[in-house]
């Protein structure tokens, strides 16, 4: 199997501008979380899907954040408009329906918003 | 509420000792997983060992093994004859049965392996 794949891996954008951030989580996973990383706040969820489902987004941070999951092999990040303080480092994850089975991270998109 | 926490920002090694991340967590749910991960300087998320709530024994994956003190909520993370390729990031995560897949994080502890 591919792993999880992320595109792209690295996004540089101006404030205000619309960033989308792509997943393609492993075959037959049936959850997908989307993390952020940063310094200060460290691995945070902001999301997660069970069977293309949202099922706890209390971790977006505001309205400016939005997440998709059309189908069960892709999922979408959005922010719009997006702001400095958005810049991080942008983890999808996915797993199977055991809660023993452990997180499978993808490369994380490295977000620059100047 | 859930909570992980990982007291050691940072922990130096000297090559082919022993060492020991700590990490406590909270939880009223009976049913829980443990985790940890290893994330080296290239930014990559990779999974070490796992330990559920109600496993007897400790867990161990090569030269990683999990300290499970259940009754201290603690679940240090022990790696024998550290290698300089041991020098990462390393997370305990936590995952209860009532939060769903719902995993959370601690803040990290960095790793330094000596020569």
């Amino acid at each position: 199997d591919a792993g999880v794949i992320q595109s792209p891996r690295h996004e540089v954008t101006e404030m205000g501008q619309e960033v989308t951030l792509r997943c393609k989580p492993i075959s037959g996973h049936d959850y997908l979380f989307w993390y952020r990383q940063t310094m200060m706040r460290g691995l945070e969820l902001l999301i997660y899907f069970n069977n293309n489902v949202p099922i706890d987004d209390s971790g977006m941070p505001e309205d400016r954040f939005s997440a998709k999951m059309p189908n069960a092999s892709f999922s979408t990040l959005k922010i719009q408009p997006s702001e400095p303080r958005d810049s991080a480092v942008y983890f999808c994850a996915s797993t199977r329906d055991l809660p023993s089975y452990e997180q499978y991270f993808g490369p994380g998109t490295r977000l620059t918003v100047t | 509420a859930q909570k992980i926490t990982q007291t050691q920002p940072g922990m130096f090694v000297q090559e082919k000792e022993a060492v020991t991340l700590d990490c406590t967590y909270d939880t009223s749910d009976p049913s829980y997983g443990l985790f940890w991960y290893k994330q080296p300087s290239s930014g990559e998320m990779i999974f070490l060992i796992y330990q559920g709530s109600y496993d007897q024994q400790n867990a161990t994956e090569g030269r990683y093994s999990l300290n499970f003190q259940k009754a201290r909520k603690s679940a240090n993370l022990v790696i024998s004859a550290s290698q300089l390729g041991d020098s990462a990031m390393y997370f305990c995560a936590m995952r209860a049965i009532t939060g769903g897949f719902k995993t959370i994080f601690g803040a990290g502890t960095r790793l330094f392996v000596k020569a």
